[in-house]
């Protein structure tokens, strides 16, 4: 079955501390993965995205994400965080295909905190 | 930057009611998708609609829902007959042809009381 898991449901870490958020996925088909964030009442933002290619993707706000087929994993890092990225974040897979998107599945989300 | 603008931000439903909820995709997008997420748990993918017709949907996706594109702008998603577990976070999206990734809305919250 297709599926995406994000182990952790809630990381605290220090402004300034470096993040990884860990995102596994279970899919069929070559993947196309992304993440997303979420800040409260808002919508889901894209941060970045792997479709082919280099398998370290660099995103908005400073992110990158690393794809890894071995281990079926698309972990997001970010080397310093800042009181800002507090919010939600969701890893997602889906397939492309006739030159569209097909639906995407989403983890579960990670919800980050942010100590000062 | 180009957006995915949905109306409105939250609608209150009584059950049985039918709502309505509105997006404009952005301009030069072709596909444009509905997802829910319902309080605390995932993003749900309900419909993908392409060229004035739906091209996938979820088991979500009953009778009980419709999407329409009613000119050329606005994308409709239509629940005919509210339930209490519709409640939820409605997102819209939209992609280009390609692969760009989608752009999502800010949301619309329904709530059915």
């Amino acid at each position: 079955a297709q599926s995406v898991t994000q182990p952790d449901i809630h990381i605290t870490v220090s402004e300034g501390a470096s993040l990884e958020l860990r995102c596994n996925y279970s899919y069929g088909a070559t993947p196309y993965l992304f993440w997303y964030v979420q800040s409260p009442g808002q919508g889901l933002q894209l941060l970045l995205k792997y479709f082919s290619g280099d398998t370290l993707v660099q995103g908005i706000k400073g992110f990158e994400a690393e794809f890894k087929r071995s281990q079926s994993s698309f972990n997001l890092r970010k080397p310093s965080v800042h009181w800002s990225d507090a919010a939600e974040y969701f890893c997602a897979v889906g397939a492309y295909y006739g030159g569209s998107q097909g639906n995407l599945i989403f983890g579960k989300g990670t919800k980050l905190s942010v100590k000062p | 930057e180009p957006e995915v603008t949905q109306t409105p931000s939250h609608q209150v439903t009584q059950m049985g009611q039918e709502v309505i909820l509105r997006c404009v995709p952005i301009s030069n997008h072709l596909y444009f998708y509905w997802y829910r997420q319902i309080l605390g748990q995932k993003v749900e993918f309900l419909v993908s609609f392409y060229n004035n017709e739906i091209s996938e949907k979820s088991e979500i996706f009953d009778d009980q829902f419709s999407v329409e594109r009613p000119d050329g702008s606005n994308f409709t998603l239509k629940i005919r007959s509210t339930k209490l577990e519709d409640s939820a976070m409605y997102f819209c999206a939209s992609s280009r042809q390609g692969e760009g990734g989608y752009t999502f809305g800010s949301g619309t919250r329904l709530t059915v009381v």
